[in-house]
């Protein structure tokens, strides 16, 4: 099936740094997801966006709505090392059924 | 968020042999689904548990190998069928609430021997 194009693959940062990633698609998504799954835990949703354009703020971690639909960026602000894991996206396509497509997910290493 | 449970949380089993997983729900829901994830892979949808009727089965997963059961609407049983090695996974239930957000639970890693 459908996948998004998630990056970078992995990340090694320094406390304090700031994080961005990404996630596109060659398809238009009215719904974009972000989940951090930890080892050994299920995926944590941490931000849900429903339009284009939108910009969503949880505590340090902002994520927006690309304008065409079609892509979707996470930024985390002054990282400490509890933001160790692994992040996805994921998304709800337009006319879609209630699947969700899911990026590959970048794992985030942070350096105290 | 609906608070999700599963059973068992790991378990390591032989090759030939059925795992049952068990996913509970606090509250009523109407679309429950199941995933697998291999290792160091992403998630990939197994298919949708619909209360009173068959599941719905993504390409790649037949019902024979992961029988599935929606009893009610707050639990379901994913079934993993004659199990050999690359079926080792984690095994996840989700359920959707508003919109299209889904919530998942701890999950269940099964090491096939």
């Amino acid at each position: 099936g459908q996948q998004l194009n998630q990056s970078p693959q992995s990340m090694f940062i320094q406390e304090g740094e700031d994080v961005s990633m990404n996630c596109t698609s060659s398809s238009i998504f009215n719904t974009w997801l972000w989940y951090k799954q930890e080892p050994g835990e299920g995926p944590v949703l941490l931000i849900a966006l429903y339009k284009a354009g939108e910009l969503t703020s949880n505590g340090r971690l902002t994520a927006q709505f690309g304008i065409t639909r079609k892509d979707s960026f996470l930024n985390i602000s002054a990282s400490i090392p509890s933001d160790v894991g692994i992040y996805f996206c994921a998304g709800a396509r337009q006319g879609g059924s209630e699947k969700l497509v899911f990026g590959k997910g970048t794992k985030l290493t942070v350096n105290p | 968020s609906a608070v999700i449970s599963q059973k068992p949380s790991r378990d390591i089993c032989q090759r030939g042999t059925s795992l049952t997983i068990q996913c509970q729900v606090d509250s009523q829901v109407t679309m429950m689904f199941w995933y697998r994830q291999q290792p160091g892979q992403s998630l990939t949808l197994i298919a949708t548990a619909n209360q009173g009727s068959e599941a719905t089965y993504e390409s790649g997963f037949v019902i024979d190998k992961f029988p599935i059961s929606r009893p009610n609407l707050t639990f379901s049983t994913l079934t993993v069928s004659n199990m050999s090695p690359e079926d080792s996974s984690i095994y996840l239930c989700s359920v959707r609430e508003r919109s299209y957000e889904q919530y998942f639970g701890p999950g269940t890693r099964l090491t096939v021997t």
